[in-house]
């Protein structure tokens, strides 16, 4: 099994439209998790860290399902600027107690169309 | 303005050649990250380093070497073992290791003629 799925799409959809990605996880006792978005050919830039409970930043809203190990981007009223690559970052254990890595997904693309 | 600096942005290597990446960061974090990126594919871990001094190796590491004799700074060597380098690098850093945020420099793509 993979460590960090994500469908790679792409998802076009209109603008204003809400979209959801899912991300799943391998390891059970990941504690951190955050979403990255990036442009083609760019770095990737910090969306959204996200929190046990959920959280939101405007449009948009990241959450967390720990007993089934997965973490959600919804992203609401698409604009065209939203086009990019999502990706998915968990921080991963590995080898001994206490040993983590950030392993991130191969990202969705999302095309928002006029 | 505080972050992470990464040159040259674009790179051209002759075959059996060893080419050298720059790092530099002034965020004054602890860690630094090198990653490989293919197209359509997501980012996989080279090296690390938590402090200086030292390094550890990532999933990928064949062909490559690092040194981190200063905090701000972790260059990456591309040697001639590394036999298909051709890749978008990446570097990283954040404050203190893997439970954090990272904050990315802006790339370098680098190509063999």
């Amino acid at each position: 099994r993979k460590e960090v799925e994500q469908d790679p799409g792409p998802f076009n959809v209109p603008e204003g439209a809400t979209v959801a990605f899912n991300c799943t996880y391998s390891n059970s006792a990941s504690q951190s998790f955050f979403w990255y978005r990036q442009d083609c050919r760019k770095e990737p830039k910090l969306l959204m860290s996200v929190y046990s409970s959920g959280n939101e930043d405007g449009r948009f809203t990241a959450q967390l399902n720990r007993a089934s190990q997965y973490i959600s981007l919804l992203i609401r009223d698409s604009k065209l600027s939203d086009s990019a690559t999502y990706l998915c970052v968990v921080n991963i254990a590995y080898s001994g107690a206490g040993s983590y890595q950030l392993t991130f997904g191969k990202g969705t693309k999302l095309s928002v169309i006029p | 303005d505080g972050g992470i600096t990464q040159s040259p942005k674009y790179l051209f290597r002759k075959e059996g050649q060893n080419v050298t990446l720059s790092c530099e960061q002034n965020l004054n974090h602890d860690a630094m990250y090198w990653y490989r990126q293919d197209p359509g594919q997501g980012l996989r871990l080279i090296y690390y380093s938590q402090i200086v001094n030292d390094f550890q190796k990532g999933d990928i590491a064949e062909g490559y070497s690092v040194s981190r004799e200063k905090k701000e700074s972790f260059p990456l060597t591309v040697t001639s073992a590394q036999k298909n380098p051709t890749a978008f690098y990446l570097c990283a850093s954040n404050p203190t290791g893997v439970h954090e945020k990272l904050f990315f420099g802006s790339g370098t793509q680098l190509s063999v003629l």
